[in-house]
């Protein structure tokens, strides 16, 4: 069973399209967070959740949003994909905000031509 | 958070101990150490945390020096599959603090 999973694998769009990254977590933990990995593999915080509640927003453009439906969940969007969004987006999970040890999913590779 | 200093990369051969450093002189007393690692193409990995004893689990030893301006993560018997990088981090474990990656050490196992 993958703890956190995160679909699709790979997405290649087209620039200005609208696209979205779908996350999920078995462990029962209260707290979900997305992280970018650029070109130069720097991995940055965007956004982390608790319990659903927004808890945690970088600076991201507000192209971005993160919806958590529940605490298992929370998807990426991202409107007007632009050639600088090419990356690598990783979902993780953590017991409760401020825990020690987050699990990450596989990470989805975006590709914006 | 305080920061980290690690070295960009090292070698080391299958078989032996790898010992990764890592410099944080600006630690304050409530600052644990965590090392994560990254293999590639794949999401980081937690291996360890500490905050003033040396710590040991089945993946690693954390050792970290009396004053806690440095630490050193071991990996008692590299193998292939440890080749990664590796990310030392210092934080306070507290409720909206997040986890914040540097540069990593690139560590390559060679047979």
């Amino acid at each position: 069973d993958t703890a956190v999973s995160q679909t699709p694998k790979y997405l290649v769009t087209q620039m200005g399209n609208d696209k979205s990254i779908k996350c999920e977590q078995n462990l029962g933990h209260d707290t979900m967070y997305w992280y970018k990995q650029d070109s130069k593999k720097f991995l940055k915080i965007m956004f982390s959740y608790n319990n659903k509640e927004l808890i945690i927003n970088e600076t991201v453009p507000n192209r971005f949003s993160p919806k958590s439906p529940d605490k298992a969940h929370l998807n990426l969007h991202i409107n007007s994909l632009e050639l600088g969004d090419s990356a690598v987006y990783f979902c993780a999970s953590s017991l409760s905000l401020g825990m020690t040890e987050a699990f990450f999913g596989q990470g989805t590779r975006l590709t914006v031509v | 958070d305080a920061k980290t200093t690690q070295p960009t990369s090292m070698d080391c051969a299958e078989g032996r101990a790898a010992n990764l450093p890592c410099n944080h002189s600006t630690i304050s007393g409530n600052e644990y150490v965590y090392w994560y690692r990254q293999i590639h193409s794949q999401g980081p990995q937690y291996i360890i945390h500490g905050l003033k004893n040396n710590e040991t689990n089945e993946m690693a030893s954390l050792i970290i020096t009396e004053d806690r301006k440095s630490s050193t993560l071991i990996l008692p018997h590299a193998t292939l599959r440890d080749t990664a990088v590796y990310y030392c981090i210092v934080r306070v474990e507290r409720y909206g603090n997040k986890l914040v990656f540097g540069a990593g050490t690139i560590l390559r196992v060679k047979s």
